[in-house]
């Protein structure tokens, strides 16, 4: 079955630009979560979703934010970018929950300059 | 709070050596634990999990053993080969305190011939 699908993989914003990433999860699962990876701040946690409800956020500002669509298809969205922004961002789809286990996807690369 | 502590990298080992890489854990309740492994340009791929005290997992030659009493999860391979080269991830979950996973700072690993 297909896995997670996040789109683009590669993106090149300038500051002060606004940014929309997509994900679209396995089919059938209804846990959307997203992550930052960056060399000196590892994998952070973003937000989570599940049939269209936010249930857990992490520590970044409100120029991140989020939305799963009833078909659990999500997409993130920064505004005002910064350089530190500059991340691979990770979309990963479970069942219902992460006490079960994440599937990730391949990731979107963005560079803000 | 809950958090993941893992083996420092990078690690560099000839092909067919034995392979550990540590990982410990701190949880306020009683987590699932997961390795994930990274390879050049890709997300993340499940390794292993397991999801109770003494439950071990494995997966291509892969081993772990989810220890309560020092709180651990140590990563094993019995012979590694080349192609086993990637960065390797501790994670937990915790349905204490949301969904989400708590990520190590990932041990980076590389085989030669």
């Amino acid at each position: 079955k297909a896995g997670v699908t996040q789109t683009p993989r590669y993106l090149i914003k300038t500051r002060g630009q606004q940014v929309t990433l997509s994900c679209s999860p396995i089919s059938g699962h209804r846990s959307v979560s997203w992550y930052q990876q960056t060399p000196g701040q590892g994998l952070q946690f973003l937000f989570e979703y599940f049939s269209e409800t936010q249930r857990n956020k992490g520590n970044f500002p409100g120029r991140f934010s989020g939305r799963q669509f009833s078909n659990s298809r999500s997409e993130m969205n920064v505004s005002t970018l910064e350089l530190g922004d500059s991340a691979l961002y990770l979309c990963a789809s479970s069942l219902e929950a992460a006490f079960y286990g994440y599937t990730f996807g391949s990731g979107t690369r963005l560079t803000v300059v | 709070g809950d958090s993941v502590t893992q083996m420092e990298g990078p690690v560099t080992l000839s092909e067919e050596a034995f392979l550990t890489i540590n990982c410990t854990y701190t949880a306020t309740g009683y987590p699932s634990l997961f390795w994930y492994v990274q390879y050049p340009g890709e997300g993340l791929q499940l390794l292993l999990k397991a999801t109770k005290a003494d439950d071990k997992g494995s997966n291509k030659g892969f081993e772990a053993t989810y220890r309560k009493e020092t709180t651990s999860f140590h990563l094993e391979k019995g012979s590694v080969q080349v192609s086993d080269s990637a960065v390797y991830f501790c994670a937990l979950s915790d349905p204490n305190t949301g969904n989400q996973f708590y990520f190590g700072t990932g041990t980076s690993l590389t085989v030669i011939p």
